[in-house]
């Protein structure tokens, strides 16, 4: 069974400080997922790495696939409120058939 | 174009009970998911299908089973529902062609 474990479980943060969010496994995945979730709702693609190294960024969001395809990280910089909620990253295997394993979840809360 | 819908939204069972969680999608995907999420954690993969006439099972299928006997469609059987099976349950698909898993707004089942 493949693992990805996230860190922190929990964050609270000012607004305007900045903060990483680690995604870890010992397994190898094809790609890895992104996902932010509201109360309520289900989750929302952010971005999808796929290659070992690859870093995309989005606005004030920069995410990093590790050189292995083992591991991943989210950085946010200048926190908003507009930030909060679950982030959950996923790994797919085997693109043509891809299941993804999610992570454990980091919930994320910008104090104004 | 409403992507991924889900019925019913709110659910109370007793144990023993049947019930069957109702997906619709309307973006001519092949592959759909069926997920389960326990509070504050991240998803767990119940079922999925890559096609018509197409499921298999994912990582926690006890208890579970589904259909797929149109691409639209993707529903969801409890045959004897358990107060295990207290979740907040997310049906989600992506083409063929794409990582992207579009999700549902997902039903909160409640077994007591």
């Amino acid at each position: 069974t493949q693992l990805l474990e996230q860190s922190p479980q929990f964050l609270s943060i000012q607004e305007g400080e900045n903060l990483t969010v680690y995604c870890n496994s010992s397994s190898v995945f094809s790609s890895l997922q992104w996902y932010r979730q509201e109360p309520g709702e289900g989750p929302v693609l952010l971005v999808t790495v796929v290659t070992g190294g690859e870093v995309k960024k989005l606005k004030r969001l920069t995410f990093q696939f590790g050189d292995a395809r083992k591991d991943s990280s989210l950085h946010i910089t200048a926190a908003q409120p507009g930030d909060t909620g679950l982030y959950l990253c996923a790994g797919g295997t085997n693109f043509g058939n891809e299941k993804l394993t999610f992570g454990t979840g980091t919930r994320l809360t910008i104090i104004p | 174009n409403a992507g991924v819908t889900q019925t019913p939204k709110f659910r109370i069972l007793k144990i023993g009970q049947s019930m069957t969680l109702q997906c619709t999608q309307d973006m001519n995907h092949n592959y759909m998911y069926w997920y389960r999420q326990d509070p504050g954690m991240g998803l767990k993969l119940i079922y999925y299908s890559v096609g018509a006439g197409i499921t298999d099972k994912g990582e926690v299928p006890n208890g579970y089973n589904v259909s797929r006997s149109t691409t639209e469609d993707f529903p969801l059987r409890l045959e004897l529902a358990a107060p295990s099976q207290t979740s907040v349950y997310f049906c989600a698909s992506r083409s063929t062609s794409a990582h992207e898993q579009y999700f549902g707004p997902g039903t909160r089942l409640t077994v007591t």
